[in-house]
């Protein structure tokens, strides 16, 4: 697609229940990350796939978050047993490879509120 | 570690006026360095990057940024401030010993006054 899409834009949910948050990346970019924007914080990087190797998990904050990437191309983040804390926007970048030394493109976001 | 450190919270500005806001970097190695702008509820969008070459980069909507290696600084930079400038901002290093992800400073609200 022309750029990276993330759906939904907006989820409401109540604390403990699970979440999935996806991201469709730019067509031909193998490199894919995820990152929290939380209020009045900085981006946190969260995890980041590359081609078919193994993900670098080493930001998920809690056993709770995992993602997986499908084919190489789609990407979903899930958060189970949400919790308040969880609120934040989720964002999501591709790029042409992790060696390329072009910047990320990112998606709109997902925000999430955990009620 | 790779990180970035951008020293101001906010920075205010008259129209018209020039802006500067600052990035300082600590890496190993060769820096590369981007900035990007967030819009209110909106994405984050590239405005320049530092790979390597002149130490002044130009970006999008006349904003330029330059590279000093010696105060390991990357300060955005624009002559005339406009009020749709008014933004968060945020400086970033590529860590490509870590998969090439980005690493963030705090980030910078921009308020441009008429």
């Amino acid at each position: 697609g022309a750029g990276v899409s993330q759906s939904p834009s907006n989820k409401v949910t109540e604390k403990g229940k699970d979440v999935e948050l996806r991201c469709d990346p730019i067509s031909g970019h193998t490199a894919l990350y995820w990152y929290r924007q939380s209020l009045g914080q900085g981006l946190e990087f969260l995890i980041y796939f590359q081609g078919n190797s193994a993900p670098d998990k080493s930001g998920l904050p809690s056993d709770r978050f995992s993602a997986e990437r499908t084919g190489g191309s789609v990407s979903t983040l899930t958060i189970q047993r949400t919790q308040q804390e969880d609120s934040a926007v989720y964002l999501c970048a591709s790029s042409l490879g992790q060696g390329n030394p072009q910047g990320c493109t990112f998606g709109s976001g997902t925000r999430l509120t955990v009620v | 570690a790779q990180s970035v450190a951008q020293p101001e919270d906010q920075v205010n500005v008259a129209e018209g006026n020039p802006l500067t806001v600052k990035c300082t970097y600590s890496v190993s190695g060769n820096p590369y360095l981007f900035w990007y702008v967030q819009y209110p509820n909106r994405g984050l969008q590239f405005l320049l990057k530092y790979i390597t070459g002149d130490n002044l980069v130009k970006g999008s909507y006349g904003f330029e940024a330059e590279f000093n290696k010696s105060q390991t600084s990357f300060h955005l930079k624009k002559p005339s401030a406009l009020v749709s400038d008014s933004a968060l901002y945020f400086c970033a290093v590529r860590d490509y010993n870590q998969g090439g992800k980005l690493i963030f400073g705090q980030g910078t609200e921009l308020s441009v006054k008429p």
